[in-house]
């Protein structure tokens, strides 16, 4: 069964520090691997996207890593602000189809408290 | 600036009742695509467009309906709104200029639409 994991479910961090969430996967075949950025009361915003053959890609504070041979990929924040605040979704696509379908995580809620 | 709208943004209504959310883009992406999400969960494909007078239902079963008389407008209908309706619906679209240097399609969402039906 295709699956998107993720974790931490949750994470509270200070203002300045730095953290990293984690996204495993079970599709395949595999096409890319994307993390989007949710607001509360809003539609995510791409930050990465990568594909099998990238092992890193970096959006500012944002550097997301991928290691398709243990089907995992993490995001690291760098010197987090209070802005970071948001739900962190990883969304895995397939080659399945013209489209490739997209595969969900539930994301990770991330809170910066000053 | 292109970009991709949603409204209403909130709407609170009774049990029967009709409903439409509208959904716009100024990208000329050819394909739209409809979600619904819960919260703590994942997104849900409910309905999808490939271009005009295309639409097809998602992973999602979904008692909502969908036109493409154009190619920037997506709208979802309700035609007897229910408590289990209650979710937020979010719109996206993908497709040129927006496709990576690696082909893949990446989603443009709109701010979303918070349904409550009482």
């Amino acid at each position: 069964k295709n699956q998107v994991e993720q974790s931490p479910q949750s994470l509270i961090i200070l203002e300045g520090k730095n953290c990293t969430l984690q996204c495993n996967y079970t599709v395949s075949p595999f096409s890319n691997l994307r993390w989007y950025k949710q607001d509360t009361g809003r539609g995510p915003v791409s930050l990465t996207i990568m594909t099998f053959s990238e092992n890193t890609k970096s959006n500012g504070r944002y550097t997301a890593t991928l290691d398709a041979d243990t089907k995992q990929s993490s995001l690291h924040i760098t010197a987090s602000q209070l802005s970071d605040s948001a739900s962190y979704i990883c969304v895995v696509s397939d080659r399945g189809s013209t489209l490739g379908r997209l595969y969900f995580g539930r994301g990770t809620q991330l809170t910066v408290w000053p | 600036e292109a970009d991709i709208y949603q409204t209403p943004r909130y709407l609170v209504i009774g049990t029967g009742k009709k409903i439409t959310l509208e959904c716009s883009q100024t990208m000329g992406h050819d394909k739209m695509y409809w979600y619904q999400q819960d919260p703590g969960m994942e997104l849900h494909l409910i309905h999808y467009s490939y271009g005009v007078n295309s639409t097809e239902k998602g992973d999602l079963s979904s008692e909502s309906t969908v036109s493409r008389i154009r190619t920037e407008h997506f709208p979802l209908t309700l035609e007897s709104a229910r408590p289990s309706h209650t979710s937020q619906y979010l719109c996206a679209s993908s497709g040129f200029p927006g496709r990576t240097p690696s082909g893949a399609n990446v989603l443009t969402f709109g701010a979303g639409s918070r349904l409550t039906v009482l």
